[in-house]
């Protein structure tokens, strides 16, 4: 099955700076790579995703890339704010074949705190 | 749409005890699936349904976990009996069958047993 791996587990930055979170995958079938914040308490929530047919993909301060030839993709946070802080996990998903067949791996998540 | 509803938010027992855990999905979506996060383990997947029907449930950790769908808007994850390693948070999430791959998570249910 699907791997993904993800670095850091915990990051820190100063009010202003970029994060950037990295995480790498195993199987070549997957296609589709979200990524999801996760508020103290709350339920992960979507922030951006990006297809295996599309390189990079940005949205406001949040941005994506991916490199399907290594297995890896990242997510780019700019302008850091105090309301980024939370838990980043990145996915990977692919259909394995079979009826209804799907499958969904998260990562172990990152805990992005940013110091104002 | 109130989005994927789950009962009950929290939830206190004591060891040996049956727990239910409910679920209720987006209208429409065609899969269902139960998460467990921890600390040390982060967002694993025990189960996933297709159209009501169980297609992944190797997730499962052992025999004490059971779940069911017994239509398109009603699932259930129930373990008995019940032990304090179980304590974590259960989310539900669907994602509709064509279209977009994502996944839309419940509030989660907070469970502890002591």
């Amino acid at each position: 099955g699907e791997n993904v791996e993800q670095h850091p587990s915990t990051l820190s930055v100063q009010e202003g700076d970029s994060a950037v979170i990295k995480c790498t995958y195993s199987d070549s079938a997957s296609n589709y790579f979200p990524w999801y914040k996760q508020e103290l308490g709350k339920r992960p929530q979507l922030i951006i995703d990006i297809r295996s047919n599309v390189g990079e993909k940005k949205d406001q301060r949040i941005a994506v890339t991916l490199n399907k030839t290594a297995k890896h993709f990242s997510l780019h946070i700019t302008e850091t704010q105090p309301e980024d802080s939370a838990v980043y996990f990145c996915a990977a998903s692919t259909n394995p074949g079979g009826a209804g067949s799907y499958q969904l791996t998260f990562g172990k998540g990152t805990k992005l705190s940013v110091i104002p | 749409d109130a989005g994927v509803i789950q009962s009950p938010r929290h939830e206190v027992t004591e060891m040996g005890q049956e727990v239910t855990l409910r679920c209720k999905p987006i209208s429409g979506h065609d899969y269902l699936f139960w998460y467990r996060q921890t600390m040390m383990r982060g967002l694993e997947l025990l189960i996933y349904f297709n159209n009501n029907v169980p297609i992944d449930d190797s997730g499962m950790p052992e025999d004490r976990f059971s779940a069911k769908m017994p239509n398109a808007s009603f699932s259930t994850l129930k373990i008995q009996p019940s032990e304090p390693r179980d304590s974590a948070v259960y989310f539900c999430a669907s994602r509709p069958e064509g279209g977009s791959d994502t996944i839309y998570f419940g509030e989660g249910s907070w469970l502890t047993v002591v």
